[in-house]
């Protein structure tokens, strides 16, 4: 069956450096997501992607953060420059037209 | 501000037990409602609820939305220790039959104890 993957499983960096989480959708997916959470809270919503450009995006989703679909499989998150706060298991999620959303195994990011 | 709330929060069953899990919602411009069970760590997809008083079912669970009162269950029978899991229920908002985000509850979490 197909699934969401990414890339790395964990990622430990330090405050203020640049991280990019990578994920694979599902191959005949049009819709992309990532979502985010801490530790012991609820999931929260990032940004979603569409058409390759953003079409919604949270209060979390701040200039630190960006969005790409370099290619016609990766779809990648990239925070510019890392705070503590940022350290959260980050899940991309994707779905096609009438489906639900299918979530990746999430990436631990640890800033340190 | 949109709002899910699920109860209760945690549960605990013996093996053979029926649990109904539920999930409440005040959200503006309601899509679906979609139900996950999340283990270790990603949310794995259960059911998505568009239209009121339909049951999907899957093996021993089982879910039905009530867009009226604005409320969704989930139904396990004979649960089994593979059952135990956080729960989470997440509604989907946005105006148009797209790339809509999902707004998730805190969960449900249930233990089964053999």
């Amino acid at each position: 069956e197909p699934e969401v993957t990414q890339t790395p499983s964990h990622q430990v960096t330090q405050m203020g450096q640049e991280v990019i989480l990578r994920c694979v959708p599902i191959s005949n997916h049009l819709y992309f997501y990532w979502y985010r959470q801490i530790l012991g809270q609820k999931v929260e919503f990032l940004v979603s992607f569409y058409n390759n450009e953003i079409s919604e995006k949270s209060e979390i989703f701040d200039d630190q953060f960006s969005v790409e679909r370099p290619d016609g499989s990766n779809f990648t998150l990239k925070i510019r420059s890392t705070k503590l706060e940022d350290s959260a298991m980050y899940f991309c999620a994707s779905r096609d037209l009438a489906g639900g959303q299918y979530f990746g195994p999430g990436t631990r990011l640890t800033v340190t | 501000e949109d709002k899910v709330v699920q109860s209760p929060l945690s549960l605990v069953v013996h093996e053979g037990d029926t649990v109904t899990l539920n999930c409440s919602y005040e959200v503006t411009n309601f899509r679906s409602l979609l139900w996950y069970k999340q283990e270790k760590k990603a949310p794995t997809f259960l059911f998505m609820l568009t239209s009121s008083g339909i049951e999907k079912k899957s093996g021993r669970l089982s879910s039905i939305l009530d867009k009226k009162e604005l409320f969704s269950i989930l139904n396990i029978t004979a649960t089994q220790t593979g059952d135990s899991a956080i729960y989470l229920c997440a509604v989907e908002v946005g105006w148009w039959t797209g790339a809509n985000n999902l707004f998730f509850g805190t969960g449900t979490r249930l233990t089964v104890i053999p």
